[in-house]
């Protein structure tokens, strides 16, 4: 069955530091790997893709097949960075998504 | 172009009761999916409609029921509401021209059962 687990709830840097946030996966085929983010008060909305492979708003994420991962990094955060990022997978040829448990990063000045 | 958008914003009902919740995707998306947020399971899979057609089901009962109309707007339904219902609903539309395509949502229906 197709599972992404996100193992950390919280995180909160400062304003500066490094971020990275972890997101493992279990799947059976060649997922497509996705990071969706939620600012408050908006709606859900796509930070990256991997097939993409972007780096949106200083942020990337590098698919580790080996691992089963695809954390998400940005080397320095920013207030405006804080929000609910949600790691999501599709499997092929589908627009289903199975969607991580969520995580709450709060950056501080 | 115009976002998703999802009426009604904000349902109260009681058990029993039965919703129809209603989702109008981006202009020319075909596909349209829904999904329940509850602080407790997080964000899951409903149904996904592509052309008129489920394509896709979550692991729900029978209560939950969806359609999709040939201008791709999107309804579901819940009948025999339970309190466990209540959650954020959300709608998702997508161009669907190769599978795996980015999802824009809706500001989602927040309903809650009495």
């Amino acid at each position: 069955a197709q599972r992404v687990t996100q193992p950390e709830k919280l995180l909160s840097v400062f304003k500066g530091a490094p971020v990275e946030l972890k997101c493992n996966y279990s799947y059976s085929g060649s997922p497509e790997l996705f990071w969706y983010v939620q600012y408050s008060r908006q709606r859900l909305q796509l930070l990256l893709r991997h097939i993409s492979r972007e780096s949106i708003k200083g942020f990337t994420a590098d698919l580790n097949k080996g691992e089963t991962s695809f954390h998400l990094k940005k080397p320095f955060a920013q207030e405006e960075d804080s929000a609910m990022y949600y790691c999501a997978l599709t499997q092929g040829g589908s627009e289903k998504l199975v969607f991580g448990k969520g995580m709450k990063l709060t950056v501080n000045p | 172009k115009a976002g998703v958008t999802q009426t009604p914003r904000y349902l109260i009902k009681t058990r029993g009761q039965q919703v129809t919740l209603s989702c109008s995707p981006i202009s020319g998306h075909r596909s349209v999916s829904w999904y329940q947020q509850t602080p407790g399971q997080g964000l899951q899979f409903l149904f996904e409609y592509f052309s008129e057609t489920q394509r896709n089901k979550g692991n729900f009962p029978g209560r939950f029921s969806g359609r999709q109309f040939s201008n791709s707007r999107s309804e579901m339904n819940v009948s025999t509401l339970e309190l466990g219902d209540s959650a954020l609903y959300l709608c998702a539309s997508s161009l669907a021209l190769a599978g795996g395509e980015t999802q824009y949502f809706g500001p989602g229906t927040r309903l809650l059962v009495l």
